[in-house]
């Protein structure tokens, strides 16, 4: 079965680079999702990388997936405040039914 | 384009009692979720419709849970009675079709509290 694995917490300083890591299990992923959700709000879609992909950038995003070792991550370039938030990795296994699995989420504190 | 629509956004009840959760998916948008979340933990499917067919709902807990597409464009999640561990948020969410559509968007949440 699908696994999505997240470490809990990270703290940076303002105007550093942040990067968040995802382990995942299905090999057969074939989108692998970033989304972003502050207190009391749903989630917000980052990014998204298709599993053919191994690098994406979106201004400040960059997105790197390791399909050898089924690993992403996703760098924040500047890091602000604004920023600070929880991330959510999701990943959705090829063919069946187009069911995202997402990890516990990692809470990132930006601080001055 | 409007986003995901969901009501109401607070519901506080005691347990054994009954509570709806309505979510207007974005228009044209053939495949609908379900999703909970638990404080600290990530969101956990209940349900997948594509159009008003259920493709999924292995997890949902169907001796209380219930939840419909009638018409295959709203929803509506029902829970019926509540336990104090249904204390969560509700997430909604849509996405176009399997061929053209990979984005999944989600709505703000339904935040309930079971006292």
């Amino acid at each position: 079965g699908e696994d999505v694995e997240q470490s809990l917490f990270l703290s940076v300083r303002e105007g550093d680079s942040s990067v968040i890591n995802c382990t995942y299990t299905d090999s057969s992923s074939t989108y692998l999702y970033w989304y972003k959700q502050e207190p009391g709000a749903g989630l917000q879609l980052l990014t998204y990388i298709f599993s053919n992909m191994d690098m994406k950038q979106d201004q400040r995003l960059t997105v790197l997936l390791n399909k050898k070792d089924k690993h992403l991550s996703l760098r924040i370039a500047d890091t602000q405040t604004g920023d600070s938030a929880i991330y959510f990795c999701a990943e959705i296994p090829s063919g069946g039914s187009y069911i995202p699995t997402f990890g516990r989420g990692t809470s990132l504190i930006v601080h001055p | 384009e409007a986003g995901v629509a969901q009501s109401p956004r607070y519901k506080i009840i005691e347990k054994r009692q009954s509570v709806a959760f309505w979510c207007n998916p974005i228009s044209g948008h053939a495949t609908l979720y379900w999703y909970q979340q638990i404080l600290g933990q990530g969101p956990k499917l209940l349900i997948q419709f594509q159009n008003n067919g259920v493709v999924d709902d292995s997890q949902l807990p169907k001796d209380r849970f219930s939840a419909e597409r009638l018409k295959g464009v709203d929803s509506t999640l029902k829970i019926q009675p509540a336990k104090l561990e249904d204390s969560a948020v509700y997430l909604c969410a849509s996405r176009q079709d399997r061929i053209s559509g990979n984005t999944i968007y989600f709505g703000e949440g339904s935040w309930l509290t079971v006292v």
